[in-house]
């Protein structure tokens, strides 16, 4: 079974400190991915990686950073927390020519307070 | 903007009776419509997707119906069972790695 893993399922962090979100997947794929999803407005993507050091931005990367420096791995990093970026966050992973075909991870809760 | 929607947040199924879910989308260039299923607590699965060149794809007890002319999608769960409680996402596609999720339809079954 492909499992995709976050570091944490939930976190709660002040306004401005330096948030780390951490994702594995152990299938070999090429293609991770990070979203929030928050009620009503469904899955949002926020940054997407097809190769290792390579990013692109999706739909909303404002206030966020990656990176992939290993093919499994792909953080999320949060320079400075505000209290908007309170969200549900979804690592995801695909192979490349099946990208819409994701695998997810479990969540991440964030809090800012 | 384009956007892909639902047309029901909630729906409430008897268990055993079929259910179809529905969704309309905007942007006609999409190459690939998918659905996904989110159980509580857990992350999205992806269930079935539909080319844009086909109209009908079939899966184990589901069927995605896709109809064009009028930019919409459907899913179609035969014999819903308890198990098929959860948060179902439409989302569609341009081929170019960014999948666009409409808001969800709750899909809650009752004994």
């Amino acid at each position: 079974d492909v499992k995709v893993t976050q570091s944490s399922r939930y976190l709660v962090k002040r306004t401005g400190e330096k948030v780390f979100l951490e994702c594995v997947q152990d299938m070999d794929h090429e293609n991770m991915f990070w979203y929030r999803q928050d009620p009503g407005l469904g899955l949002r993507l926020i940054y997407f990686s097809y190769d290792v050091k390579m990013k692109e931005k999706g739909d909303i990367p404002e206030g966020y950073s990656v990176s992939r420096e290993k093919k499994e791995r792909f953080s999320l990093i949060l320079e400075s927390a505000s209290t908007n970026q309170t969200s549900m966050y979804l690592c995801a992973s695909s192979f490349a020519s099946f990208f819409y075909e994701q695998y997810f991870g479990p969540g991440t809760r964030l809090t800012v307070t | 903007g384009e956007s892909v929607g639902l047309h029901l947040p909630t729906l409430s199924v008897q268990e055993g009776d079929n259910s179809i879910i529905n969704c309309a989308y905007s942007n006609s260039a999409s190459d690939y419509f998918i659905w996904y299923k989110q159980e509580s607590g857990k992350g999205p699965q992806f269930i079935i997707d539909i080319r844009s060149n086909m109209d009908k794809r079939q899966g184990q007890r589901v069927t995605v119906l896709l109809n064009k002319t009028v930019k919409h999608l459907s899913l179609q769960i035969a014999a819903t069972q308890p198990g098929d409680s959860a948060v179902y996402f439409c989302a569609e596609t341009t081929n170019d790695y960014k999948l666009s999720f409409g808001a969800g339809t709750t899909v809650t079954v009752r004994a």
